[in-house]
């Protein structure tokens, strides 16, 4: 079956400009998770949806951040204003809920110019 | 707070050798432990998790790891390497009072697998 599927896999913006990160997770999956990931650098955890209830996102690193799950499927997450340190790789993972296996996407390498 | 220490960043190892890559945690409660495995352009892949029972843990593509709670460490092993195993590997951990599947990386070591 399909796995989890993220776009663009490439984003280039200039800095300032708005950004917006899809994230298509299994089907049926309950849990979905966004990481940050620096160059050489291990996931940084950044928000948690059960269903549509985004019910952790401690590790949002400013307000110019921002994630949605309206339907409990499909995800977004919004970078407003970008900057050069938000340059990274942005992972989505999803998973059913208890079983600690979380399913990786590609990821979206987002450069900021 | 967990954290998640993998003292090697690097770990240059020829074809068919036995590599180990370590893994230290630190937790003030108990854990869950995993492996991911991430080869180039792709994303994270589970390679094992250790969640209870026997200490030693088998996972794909040959590897297994030894959760030693006195020492705190979950250290990554294979007896014989091969060239696909060149990949990022990351450790990673999640404590049982988190009310859902969240998990701690740490910074990764890059296996380089040398013909």
């Amino acid at each position: 079956g399909a796995g989890v599927s993220q776009s663009p896999r490439y984003k280039v913006a200039k800095r300032g400009q708005d950004v917006a990160l899809r994230c298509d997770p299994i089907s049926g999956h309950v849990s979905l998770f966004w990481y940050q990931q620096a160059l050489g650098q291990g996931p940084e955890f950044l928000t948690y949806f059960q269903n549509e209830a985004q019910l952790d996102k401690s590790g949002l690193p400013s307000d110019r951040f921002f994630a949605e799950r309206p339907e409990g499927s499909v995800s977004t997450l919004k970078i407003q204003r970008t900057q050069q340190e938000d340059s990274a790789v942005y992972l989505c993972a999803s998973g059913t809920s208890g079983t600690y296996e979380q399913y990786f996407g590609p990821g979206t390498r987002l450069t900021v110019t | 707070a967990q954290s998640v220490t993998q003292l090697d960043s690097q770990v240059p190892v020829f074809e068919e050798a036995p590599v180990e890559l370590r893994c230290n945690y630190s937790s003030s409660v108990s854990v869950y432990l995993f492996w991911y495995v991430q080869y180039p352009n792709q994303g994270l892949q589970l390679l094992l998790k250790y969640l209870s029972g026997s200490t030693l843990v088998k996972g794909i593509n040959g590897f297994e790891a030894e959760f030693n709670k006195s020492q705190t460490s979950f250290h990554l092993r294979k007896p014989s390497v091969h060239i696909s195993d060149t990949a990022e590997y990351f450790c990673a951990v999640s404590d049982y009072k988190t009310s859902y599947d969240k998990v701690i990386f740490g910074p990764g070591t890059s296996l380089s697998v040398i013909p």
